[in-house]
């Protein structure tokens, strides 16, 4: 079945520093990925909407400099945590969907574990 | 837009059942339902589009409302590994995918 892979699952970086996540449709050509941030404990929050060859889609609230979005290719969609802080630690995850047709599975990344110390 | 989910919490013994409810104030594109234990990724177990709709998989099946307000998650006779966070993802850009969800329930299974 179709796998939507992310690189890295863990990850420790700096505070100040960038840290760049992966999500890549492994079986599968994907014009539009979803980012998503999960705080312990909570629900999956919507970022932003990444689409191939133009910009994404931040949702309110989201800084767009902050979390730096670029769907290169119709498989691989990349997040970039620019100087990250303490507070931006999270589980950050990616979904995508094969086709376009109405009753369509969306897959999820394995999700990424970002602590910024 | 956020959708509703009742209840926060439900604590089972094996076997016993639980209903998990989703719902929202506007008619929804599609609902569609997962299952995340502690520390990896939401599994996908089943999405609703049309409303009236039934299904379900194996022992767990949802309905969704036929005015699509509404979705229900059912668990049946429920097993240990059935325990972890339900959350449902209602589509808010008709039809591409966009979900967002719930804040989830809570489901724990015990011997």
């Amino acid at each position: 079945g179709a796998v939507v892979s992310q690189h890295p699952s863990w990850v420790i970086c700096k505070s100040g520093t960038s840290v760049k996540i992966e999500c890549r449709s492994l079986d599968f050509q994907a014009t539009t990925m979803f980012w998503y941030r999960q705080f312990p404990k909570q629900s999956l929050m919507l970022m932003a909407t990444s689409n191939e060859g133009s910009k994404a889609t931040y949702e309110q609230g989201v800084e767009k400099d902050k979390f730096l979005i670029n769907h290169a290719s119709l498989t691989l969609s990349t997040l970039t945590v620019t100087s990250a802080h303490p507070e931006d630690s999270s589980f950050y995850i990616c979904s995508a969907r094969p086709g376009l047709a109405d009753g369509n599975t969306i897959y999820f990344g394995e999700g990424s574990w970002l602590t910024v110390v | 837009q956020q959708p509703v989910q009742s209840p926060q919490a439900v604590i089972l013994r094996e076997g016993e059942d639980a209903v998990i409810n989703c719902s929202s104030s506007k008619a929804l594109y599609s609902v569609h339902w997962y299952r995340q234990k502690h520390g990896e990724a939401p599994v996908f177990l089943m999405i609703l589009l049309k409303g009236g709709e039934q299904k379900g998989h194996e022992k767990i099946s949802a309905s969704f409302n036929e005015k699509k307000q509404q979705s229900s998650l059912y668990l049946t006779a429920s097993q240990l590994s059935y325990s972890g966070t339900y959350f449902c993802g209602t589509d808010v850009s008709g039809g591409y995918n966009k979900l967002i969800f719930g804040a989830g329930t809570r489901l724990a299974v015990h011997p």
